[in-house]
């Protein structure tokens, strides 16, 4: 497709339970990133793949989140045993530079309710 | 993220009139700064830019003003319509790709 695509749109998963997220980026797009949308904030970085490499995991809360981009395009995060603290938005972005000061393209989300 | 702050949770102006958006930033290492609007439901879409050397950058509607002393941007709107009603972030970068967001504003334009 010509932009980011996220799934599932919606997940809503009991305390304990593993998700997983994916993302799509735009076709070519070297740079992927992840974000945390908690309600009434701004998005909060997870991590950053550039191609295969993850080259920035800092912003990952636990050691129960897992992310990879194999092959250098789709990616997945994993959350494993979720907590209800987990609750948010899911975004993911894709840009065509690998270094900086590139626009972000972002997918729709991914809303995850742990119940 | 604190490094980003967005001071005002809301905003609501007059069809017509300016608003302005303001955002201030705690990282000197910050050289390029970003705009991005988001509607409910959607995912955010870059709307402007300026770059470290730049004190003003304008599109249209948009002007963009970086106060780097201040550690200081603004996002202006002028004229405001009814469609520029949405979720405004502020979002800073650096080079080595580490891009912060801040809580954002929710822009209300009133017809």
């Amino acid at each position: 497709g010509a932009g980011v695509s996220q799934s599932p749109r919606y997940k809503v998963a009991k305390r304990g339970q593993d998700v997983a997220l994916r993302c799509d980026p735009i076709s070519g797009h070297v740079s992927l990133f992840w974000y945390q949308q908690a309600l009434g904030q701004g998005p909060e970085f997870l991590t950053y793949f550039q191609n295969e490499a993850q080259l920035d995991k800092s912003g990952l809360p636990s050691d129960r989140f897992f992310a990879e981009r194999p092959e250098g395009s789709v990616s997945t995060l994993k959350i494993q045993r979720t907590q209800q603290e987990d609750s948010a938005v899911y975004l993911c972005a894709s840009s065509f530079g690998g270094g900086g000061a590139g626009e972000l393209f972002f997918g729709e989300g991914s809303r995850l309710t742990v119940l | 993220d604190q490094q980003v702050k967005q001071n005002s949770p809301s905003l609501s102006v007059q069809e017509g009139r300016i608003s302005i958006l303001n955002c201030d930033y705690t990282n000197s290492m910050f050289d390029y700064f970003l705009w991005y609007k988001k509607y409910p439901a959607e995912g955010p879409t870059f709307l402007i830019s300026i770059s470290s050397i730049k004190d003003k950058n304008e599109d249209g509607r948009f002007t963009v003003f970086l106060n780097k002393s201040a550690k200081h941007l603004s996002l202006h709107i002028v004229p405001s319509q009814p469609g520029d009603s949405a979720v405004y972030f502020c979002a800073p970068g650096s080079s080595n790709n580490d891009m912060r967001f801040g809580a954002g504003t929710r822009l209300t334009v009133k017809p």
